[in-house]
């Protein structure tokens, strides 16, 4: 069974930046046909898609975003990151990690195993 | 971006009603469209994809149809369990963007 377990501060202050990992287990990080994401959702919200990251490393992100963001790939460790600069409070949200199943091309595509979530708030 | 707009935003029903969901893209996603569950603190969880097509394991009292612009999802028969929100997202391109939500909640 595939699990993605996310991890860091569930704190951060004003200004500074926000660090998360995402560990996978029950899959090679490495396997065609997958990106690994990171959505996240404030209190009582929607879903916002941050980015993507392929096993290649080329990533996509979302552009309300994309000064701020980047995503990286530690295959030796099952694991890939975020890291988000200069946050501000509209940044608290918990924040989920997921794997994109994905079709070159084609159908489907959908986030097919999603992470726990994990809390981050943004607070001085 | 593709703006995804769920109607209603919150529904209330009974045990054993039928209830449809409904997702409007701004524009054509084809059928790269997607529909989520999510409980209360808990991740969301794929019940559709491709428009129409159930997830390993969902019941089959979920269904889906649409294409373009225009998507549902219905309940036939409701269960105690499928009270929670429902996401619609896109995944036709990037930023991949989601619906506002539909709450589900008992009357």
């Amino acid at each position: 069974q595939v699990q993605l377990q996310e991890s860091g501060p569930g704190l951060v202050k004003p200004s500074q930046t926000l660090s998360l990992t995402c560990t996978v287990s029950g899959a090679s990080i490495n396997s065609g046909g997958f990106y690994w994401t990171w959505i996240r959702q404030p209190a009582g919200k929607g879903l916002e898609w941050i980015g993507r990251l392929f096993t290649t490393g080329s990533t996509n992100y979302n552009p309300s975003l994309k000064s701020r963001v980047t995503m990286s790939l530690d295959t030796s460790k099952s694991q890939f990151s975020l890291n988000l600069t200069s946050v501000a409070a509209a940044d608290t949200a918990v924040y989920y990690c997921a794997r994109l199943l994905f079709t070159f091309g084609g159908v489907p595509r959908y986030f097919d195993f999603w992470g726990q979530g994990i809390l981050v708030t943004v607070s001085s | 971006d593709i703006q995804m707009t769920q109607s209603p935003s919150s529904l209330s029903a009974s045990v054993g009603d039928r209830v449809t969901i409904t997702c409007r893209a701004s524009q054509t996603v084809l059928t790269y469209l997607n529909w989520y569950q999510q409980q209360p603190g808990k991740a969301p969880k794929v019940l559709m994809y491709a428009a129409s097509t159930l997830q390993s394991g969902v019941p089959s009292r979920f269904s889906g149809s649409g294409s373009g612009t225009d998507f549902t999802l219905t309940i036939s028969s409701l269960q105690p369990e499928d009270f929670a929100t429902y996401y619609c997202q896109q995944s036709y391109t990037t930023p991949y963007t989601f619906g506002q939500g539909t709450k589900l909640e008992i009357k």
